[in-house]
């Protein structure tokens, strides 16, 4: 299994531009996340899925939007791309069942920068 | 919503020292406390997890404990080497009894173990 995977690993936009961060998971896992790490900060949940067709926002959805067609894709996309949003995202997804571990496979991340 | 504090956000111990790292949390209804362990520039990776019906957890030179009146809980690792030298986070969330955990992530703690 590759995991969770992530494309591009890094990116330079330029303010205005959009782009669409891709992330894709072979682990058959119902749940997926997308979080944001600024310098020295913890993560920040920006949405997530619970199945295909679901998504929902998390603390900082403001700029971005998701989609979810398939279990292993979990697409987000940035409108209008703007300095506040360079940082550092993470993909992430998590098995269901009241047994399985909670634990979250993060993806290598991919560097933005919005100049 | 909820909100994680942790300290101390910088660490530094001599090899074979104990590391402790403390996070307190404010949401009483908060239900599962993950660790999560960033090397530099990799992918955060779950080191240990603590429910809330447990007071304690080990694994190995790894220990978890949790008190819930005070709402913090601890991250203690004992025989520090230096490739404990990492960014831990802790986080905290109160999903129901699933994989579905929304969670919200503390600063970070940066532990530099010297030789």
């Amino acid at each position: 299994n590759a995991g969770v995977t992530q494309t591009p690993k890094f990116r330079i936009l330029k303010i205005g531009q959009s782009m669409t961060l891709q992330c894709t998971q072979d682990m058959n896992h119902n749940y997926m996340y997308w979080y944001r790490q600024d310098p020295g900060m913890g993560l920040k949940l920006i949405y997530y899925s619970v199945g295909a067709g679901i998504t929902d926002k998390g603390e900082v959805p403001n700029g971005y939007n998701v989609s979810r067609s398939t279990t292993e894709d979990f697409p987000l996309r940035l409108e209008l791309a703007a300095p506040s949003q360079t940082s550092v995202y993470f993909c992430a997804s998590s098995l269901t069942g009241t047994r399985s571990s909670y634990e979250q496979y993060f993806g290598p991340g991919t560097r933005l920068t919005v100049t | 919503g909820e909100n994680v504090e942790q300290h101390p956000s910088t660490l530094s111990v001599q090899e074979g020292d104990s590391a402790v790292i403390k996070c307190t949390y404010s949401d009483s209804a908060s239900n599962y406390f993950p660790w999560y362990k960033q090397e530099l520039g990799k992918r955060p990776q779950l080191i240990i997890d603590i429910r809330s019906n447990v007071g304690e957890k080990k694994d190995q030179r790894i220990a978890v404990t949790l008190n819930k009146t005070a709402k913090h809980f601890s991250l203690h690792i004992t025989e520090t080497q230096p490739e404990d030298s990492a960014v831990y986070f802790c986080a905290a969330s109160k999903g129901m009894n699933t994989g579905f955990q929304k969670l919200v992530f503390g600063t970070g703690t940066r532990l530099l173990v010297s030789p």
